[in-house]
């Protein structure tokens, strides 16, 4: 099993760009996670998804999408990006309540 | 909502001394608390988890305890080793829904 995969690994966009960031899951979990983390800092919730059809948002939903495209994949978009979303974005899923969330790798993305 | 207050920010300990990190949480329902572990440019991964209905937990050199009276979960790491040097997560459910609300964080450094 893979786990939770992110593509792409790093990307540069400039201001105003749009990107859309992947992240897939075999495990048949329920929910999945969006998350940003800024250099030296927590983990922030950025938007959820309890399970496939329902989205929500978290701490930090501001200039981001989410679509749960089914229940393997839930994607983040940016519709036009600033260099506040400088950041390190992780998906995580988990088998629902009180169970525990497994993270990506991680994408690393930089805003000019 | 849930809030997480995580202490200390850095903790510095000799190769074989213990560590121990604080957490406390203000949601009295929340009844799951893991503790995440991330090395520098990795995803975070869970080391230990404890449920409300005990009291601690024990894997190892690591251990979590529970106070619910409280509001408050400690991180204890025995015969601390270079390779434990990380920052640590602690985190809590939010109570009825499927979040989990982060601490800030400790950067652990063990010196040999």
């Amino acid at each position: 099993n893979a786990g939770v995969t992110q593509t792409p690994k790093f990307q540069v966009l400039k201001t105003g760009q749009s990107m859309t960031l992947q992240c897939a899951q075999d495990m048949n979990h329920n929910s999945m996670y969006w998350y940003r983390q800024d250099p030296g800092m927590g983990l922030r919730l950025i938007y959820y998804s309890a399970s496939e059809g329902t989205t929500d948002k978290g701490e930090v939903p501001n200039g981001y999408n989410v679509s749960r495209l089914n229940k393997r994949e839930f994607s983040l978009r940016l519709e036009s990006a600033a260099p506040s979303q400088t950041s390190v974005y992780f998906c995580a899923s988990s088998g629902g309540f009180q169970e525990t969330q497994y993270f990506g790798p991680g994408t690393r993305l930089l805003v000019l | 909502g849930e809030n997480v207050e995580q202490h200390p920010s850095t903790l510095s300990v000799q190769e074989g001394d213990s560590a121990v990190i604080k957490c406390t949480y203000s949601d009295s329902a929340s009844n799951y608390f893991p503790w995440y572990k991330q090395e520098l440019g990795k995803r975070p991964q869970l080391i230990i988890d404890i449920r409300s209905n005990v009291g601690e937990k024990k894997d190892q050199r690591i251990a979590v305890t529970l106070n619910k009276t409280a509001k408050h979960f400690s991180l204890h790491i025995t015969e601390t080793q270079p390779e434990d040097s990380a920052v640590y997560f602690c985190a809590a459910e939010d109570s009825g829904t499927y979040k989990y609300i982060f601490g800030t964080g400790t950067r652990l450094k063990v010196l040999a």
